[in-house]
């Protein structure tokens, strides 16, 4: 079985402009989370989707972040325009139940505003 | 809101020796408690969960964990560490809010270095 896959796996953009974090989730998991680390703090959630629709967007820092899950598969997360302090390591998880399922993590793409 | 406590940053074990690393709890309602790896360049593993049932709970790799509710902990152990044990170890709650592990909270992380 493949795993969470994440893409990509490192981004260096100069603030203002945009970038667009993908992730994979494995297949058949209806549950996919955002999550990200900022260097020194701990793993922030950012928001959940149940197939395509958000469950939970309580984590998003701002309105310049976006993300979307159209046909519940894969999912974007846009970050337009970047600041230097959504710095940081952006994780995906998926997971097939809610309800006592483990989350499968994907590796991050680190990102860095310069 | 839950909140999760790991209260060393760093620690360093000298291989072969045993390993215990803390984390505390905050949450109004029976957690489900989970422990997991980042090895370097690698995403987040499962090491072990607790829902309910047995406080102590064994996980991958030889590690185990006991849920104190007296004392809001759920501290991670393993009797004997390996070189390949270094890395760092994050201590998470999910809300019960019938959809079990929604939206994790997790702890700052604890780094675990090996001495030979």
């Amino acid at each position: 079985e493949a795993g969470v896959t994440q893409f990509p796996s490192h981004s260096v953009i100069e603030k203002g402009q945009t970038v667009t974090l993908r992730c994979d989730p494995i297949s058949g998991h209806d549950n996919l989370y955002w999550y990200r680390r900022v260097m020194g703090k701990e793993i922030k959630f950012l928001l959940h989707f149940v197939k395509e629709s958000k469950q939970d967007e309580s984590g998003m820092p701002n309105n310049r972040f976006l993300a979307e899950r159209t046909g519940g598969t894969y999912s974007t997360l846009k970050v337009q325009p970047a600041e230097l302090e959504d710095s940081g390591v952006y994780f995906c998880a998926s997971s097939q139940y809610r309800v006592r399922s483990p989350l499968h993590f994907g590796n991050g793409t680190r990102l860095t505003v310069t | 809101a839950q909140s999760v406590t790991q209260p060393d940053i760093h620690i360093t074990v000298s291989e072969g020796a045993s390993l215990e690393l803390r984390c505390n709890y905050s949450y109004g309602a029976t957690p489900y408690l989970f422990w997991y790896v980042q090895s370097p360049g690698q995403g987040l593993q499962l090491l072990l969960k607790y829902f309910s049932g047995d406080t102590l709970v064994q996980g991958i790799k030889g590690f185990e964990a006991e849920f104190k509710r007296s004392q809001s902990s759920f501290n991670l152990r393993k009797p004997s560490v390996h070189w390949s044990d270094a890395a760092e170890y994050f201590c998470a709650v999910g809300a019960v809010r019938g959809g079990g592990a929604d939206g994790l909270t997790f702890g700052k992380g604890t780094h675990l270095i090996i001495q030979p």
